[in-house]
This record gives C-alpha cells, structure tokens and sequence, in this order.
C-alpha cells in the first residue's frame, strides 16, 4: 500500500527553467493538496484540489499553477524557477473534509 | 486572521522524562485540531480532537483540546529517542483549509 508517491525525491533547477512535480495517491481519496515547507515557517498551502475537476489557491499560490490529471493525480508545475522557490515540496491527500491529511513523502528542490 | 502558535520552538530532555508540547490557536469556526509528528520526511497523523473528542490518547502520547481557552496539549510520557521528531500542530476551521503551527522540535538524548 504505497499511499501517497512523490517524484522526484530532489531536483536542482537553475533560475528561470521548469518543472513539474508529480502526485499521485492510491488510497481514492477525493481531495489533494501541495504543500511548502520552509525553515522557521511551517507548512503552507500553495494550491488544493478538493475533489477531480477542481482546483483552488492556497495560502502561497504566485508561481505556481496545478492540474488534477485524474482522481489519483495531482501535479504542480513551475513554469520559471526563482531562488525562492527552494524548499522542500509535500503532497498531501485526505478522504473527506473532516479526515487527516496523508502526506507523500516530499520532494527538495534548489533553484540556483 | 487565524493563527497556531506552538510552543516551546524546541527542547531536549533525556529518555524516560515526560514531555508537555503546546499548541494554542485563533481560529473562526473551529472544526478540528491535529497533531502530527515529523522525522526525516512525510509527517504522520497522531490524533484529530473535535468538540466532539477532546481527549485522545495512544500508547505513551496523549492529547487534549481546551475548546474556552483555544489550546491543545500533545504529552509524551517516558520518552525514547524514537520521540525525537518535529511535532506539527494544526486547526481546520469550518469551511477552510488546514492552518499549520511552525512545529516543536523536540531531541531525546540517550
């Protein structure tokens, strides 16, 4: 039972380049989540998906846009990577709105 | 704006001591609390409390949620360096998404 799968693990971008990091839960979950997690500040939502077909902005969405491929998978694309987008990544997942979060295991990036 | 504010920012204590770990919150509409523990990666759910269920407890943690004075504690007792990890505190508000507290990181030295 893989529960929820981040890849990749780390990435090293230079400023300005692109990426997508993938998402995907096997727990058929409804909602979906991204994540920031940066020293000394806790973690922050960047954008959310509560259910296949929709998406929101969180708390930290500048810079980033997001697709809900399908129920399973939830991607978040930078289009031009800036040094303060380095931080280390979670996806999360739940089943309705009032059950915990399952977090994937995160992804670090570093834009140089 | 709604806010967790958890305290103390870190300690360390040496196995076998009792550990207190405190989450307090301003929230609109409170639905839930939770507790998390962080080691190397993903975080890991460790209790939800709602009006419903102010109390929690498992193994050697346990938890409890002051609806009137807006704080929640996380204790742990006889520690083990396995306790070694961030601890994240978090409030849900009705409607809303999870507000998370900057964590406590808590070292069980041998």
């Amino acid at each position: 039972n893989a529960g929820v799968t981040q890849t990749p693990k780390f990435q090293v971008l230079k400023t300005g380049q692109s990426m997508t990091l993938q998402c995907a839960q096997d727990m058929n979950h409804n909602s979906m989540y991204w994540y920031r997690q940066d020293p000394g500040m806790g973690l922050r939502l960047i954008y959310y998906s509560a259910s296949e077909g929709t998406t929101d902005k969180g708390e930290v969405p500048n810079g980033y846009n997001v697709s809900r491929l399908n129920k399973r998978e939830f991607s978040l694309r930078l289009e031009s990577a800036a040094p303060s987008q380095t931080s280390v990544y979670f996806c999360a997942s739940r089943e309705t709105a009032n059950s915990p979060l399952h977090f994937g295991n995160g992804t670090r990036l570093t834009v140089t | 704006e709604d806010k967790v504010v958890q305290s103390p920012l870190s300690l360390v204590v040496h196995e076998g001591d009792t550990v207190t770990l405190n989450c307090s919150y301003e929230v609109t509409n409170f639905r839930s609390l939770l507790w998390y523990k962080q080691e190397k990666k993903a975080p890991t759910f460790l209790f939800m409390l709602t009006s419903s269920g102010i109390e929690k407890k498992s193994g050697r943690l346990s938890s409890i949620l002051d609806k009137k004075e807006l704080f929640s504690i996380l204790n742990i007792t006889a520690t083990q360096t396995g306790d070694s990890a961030v601890y994240l505190c978090a409030v849900e508000p009705l409607g809303g998404n999870l507000i998370f507290g900057k964590g406590t990181k808590l070292s069980v030295k041998p």
